[in-house]
């Protein structure tokens, strides 16, 4: 089945405890990014990648970092995670990019205290 | 910076009432996006419109986009409970690299 995997779906983390999640598809995509979502603000790209070891900041980057070394995989990383950083996230894939259709994985609720 | 207003950020319908909401871009776009997010789910495309004026169905939606490709709409008929979630649009600019510029969604209510 094709799919976005991620994990995990929940963390609850204190503030400046390293956290890592990840994000897998399954569809050989080239295109994947990371996404949050905040009440009344929608969704905003936090890092995009157009395909292996090509990454680039979106609209909210600060805080996080991302790698790229296979197609496959995309994993967020928060370094010093912060209150301010609590928010669902979404990681995201399409086959070339942003014009095509963005299938997205099932979502990170994480709660920083 | 470049945006995509969209417009209710609620609504509240009784069952079997109409639904609308609305898309307008600050830049042209070469293609827009519509999404479906159920509650506690994720975004799940439902429509790509790419031509000026064109207008697609899909059963009881009807996809808009405008004449000059800076906005969209996206209307409901007849509400049933399974229309319930919140509705995105998301743009491709024309003339840049910019990536998809979602607007912050409507969120459909179905009143008890």
């Amino acid at each position: 089945e094709a799919q976005v995997t991620q994990n995990p779906r929940y963390l609850i983390t204190v503030t400046g405890k390293k956290l890592t999640v990840t994000c897998s598809q399954n569809m050989n995509h080239e295109y994947m990014s990371w996404y949050r979502q905040d009440p009344g603000l929608g969704l905003r790209q936090i890092y995009y990648s157009m395909n292996v070891e090509v990454t680039d900041k979106g609209d909210v980057p600060e805080g996080y970092k991302v790698s790229r070394k296979e197609k496959r995989n995309f994993p967020l990383i928060l370094e010093s995670p912060s209150p301010n950083q609590t928010s669902l996230y979404f990681c995201a894939s399409s086959l070339q990019g942003r014009k095509n259709i963005q299938y997205f994985g099932a979502g990170t609720r994480l709660s920083v205290l | 910076g470049q945006q995509v207003m969209q417009i209710p950020q609620y609504q509240h319908v009784q069952e079997g009432e109409d639904f609308t909401t609305y898309c307008n871009s600050s830049t042209t776009l070469s293609n827009i996006q519509w999404y479906k997010q159920r509650p506690g789910g994720h975004p799940v495309f439902l429509i790509q419109l790419v031509k000026s004026g064109e207008v697609k169905k899909q059963k009881r939606l009807t996809f808009q986009f405008g004449e000059a490709k800076k906005n969209s709409s996206l209307h409901i008929t007849a509400t049933q409970t399974t229309d319930v979630g919140t509705y995105f649009c998301a743009g491709t600019p024309m003339d840049s690299n910019y990536q998809l510029i979602w607007g912050a969604g409507t969120k459909l209510i179905i009143k008890p």
